[in-house]
């Protein structure tokens, strides 16, 4: 149980144009799912929380208007990369946790986005 | 503001050797505590949460507040525990994780 799907796995695009990024979680709802970033060799870096409904809460030094998240569903955040430009290339990751399992419990992962702007 | 801090970026075992990895944190408050693995080529996946004070794949984790550390021990290491471990904490009321910059541990046959 507990699973977050996301996709795609890997997308390369050309620069200046824009990647969407989608969340889901399969089998539980998530009123709130977390978009994190991941540089190599580095840990990862919390961009932004999406809550259900509303809008995102951002990271400080996060660009709300570059890096779009809907979250239009309990079950489905996407985070969209506009105009990208390389230095957006990372590898993007999303989790939510399924509070229907008890407030202590771990969150839960997304297989990761490799994104490639060249 | 919260940190994880894990100051071994690489640490290489023998095969039946004990590990620990190191995790220190400073929060005020009373955190929630989390070891995540990430083994080559997955995702990120939980390990094992202070709060329950379980073992997992024998791997164990005391929150020690006041050396606030949250180390992950292992007694005999296997080949197959070879992974990128992060520490994560959780403040009180708040949804999000911190993680550390995560340690690299490789278990040499």
């Amino acid at each position: 149980g507990a699973v977050v799907s996301q996709h795609p796995s890997w997308v390369i695009c050309k620069s200046g144009t824009s990647v969407k990024i989608e969340c889901r979680s399969l089998d539980f709802q998530a009123t709130t799912m977390f978009w994190y970033r991941q540089f190599p060799k580095q840990s990862l870096m919390l961009m932004a929380t999406s809550n259900e409904g509303s809008k995102a809460t951002y990271e400080q030094g996060v660009e709300k208007d570059k890096f779009l998240i809907n979250h239009a569903s309990l079950t489905l955040s996407t985070l969209t990369v506009t105009s990208a430009h390389p230095e957006d290339s990372s590898f993007y990751i999303c989790s939510a946790r399924d509070i229907g399992r008890g407030e202590h419990y771990g969150y839960t992962f997304g297989s990761g986005t490799r994104l490639t702007v060249v | 503001a919260q940190r994880v801090t894990q100051p071994e970026k690489l640490l290489s075992v023998f095969k039946g050797a004990p590990v620990e990895l190191k995790c220190n944190y400073s929060y005020s408050g009373s955190p929630e505590l989390f070891w995540y693995v990430q083994y080559s080529r997955q995702r990120l996946q939980l390990l094992l949460r202070h709060i329950s004070r379980e073992s997992i794949k024998g791997f164990t984790a005391d929150l020690n507040k006041g050396e606030t550390s949250f180390h992950l021990k292992k007694p005999f290491a296997q080949e197959e525990d070879s992974a990128m471990y992060y520490c994560a904490l959780k403040k009180g009321s708040a949804r999000q994780l911190t993680f550390g910059s995560g340690t690299q541990l490789t278990v040499l046959p």
